[in-house]
């Protein structure tokens, strides 16, 4: 069955970079669109950008473009997502999810990242 | 970008039809054919129900429906089971810099 599993927990100072990652197993992993989206807790969702496994092509939010970094190792069906510059409001759960890149078709566990001095 | 508008919350007694709406612009629900909704219950990761506005994913049950008209897309859950209850989030494809905008989400309680 389709599987992502995600990276453990991080902790973070304000001004760090984090790296989580997302191993895929289940399906062919260049076939479909790698989504991060993260969620504040108790808050709504917030997507942040999509990769294209395949091509390497990507497409981030606005509000994360010059900060986030999306790319993957296929060689081990793994994708990751690299946030710089942290600050305390980007405390959340951050979820890759599998799908085409308007719809998240399965989702990771989660990783929670706090950033906290 | 301003998020997709859901109400906040939404109860129903078992057995019972809800209805969630999402409203959105022109440049969102209202332009393209490209509206998600996922379930989520408290703790746990996200779960497509409907996309592309309304189709099923396969192990969905056919008491979700999802529908658009102009701007504001629907969720409708018939026969309410005491497992429907959780959060509830809209989505679309947007012309904007975003590409993918969220609405705040929908409490469903089942009463």
């Amino acid at each position: 069955q389709v599987q992502l599993v995600q990276s453990g927990a991080e902790v973070k100072k304000p001004g760090a970079s984090v790296k989580v990652s997302c191993k895929a197993s289940g399906y062919t992993f260049t076939s479909y669109d790698i989504n991060w989206v993260r969620q504040a807790t108790g808050q709504g969702l917030e997507w942040m950008g999509w990769m294209n496994p395949n091509s390497g092509n990507t497409g981030y939010a606005q509000k994360f473009q010059g900060r986030v970094t999306m790319t993957r190792n296929t060689s081990i069906s793994t994708a990751y997502m690299e946030l710089s510059s942290l600050r305390s409001e980007d405390t959340a759960v951050y979820y890759c999810a599998r799908g085409s890149s308007t719809s998240c078709y399965s989702w990771g566990q989660g990783t929670l990242v706090t950033v906290s001095s | 970008q301003s998020a997709l508008t859901q109400p906040a919350s939404v109860s129903g007694s078992p057995g019972q039809s809800i209805t969630i709406s999402c409203t959105g612009t022109s440049s969102d629900v209202g332009g393209y054919n490209y509206v998600s909704w996922y379930q989520q219950h408290p703790g746990k990761a996200p779960k497509l129900m409907i996309y592309e506005v309304s189709n099923r994913p396969s192990g969905v049950p056919d008491r979700f429906s999802g529908s658009k008209s102009g701007n504001t897309a629907s969720l409708t859950i018939s026969g309410l089971q005491a497992e429907d209850e959780a959060d509830y989030y809209c989505s679309s494809y947007t012309s904007s810099s975003i590409h993918v905008v969220f609405g705040g989400g929908t409490k469903l309680t089942v009463l």
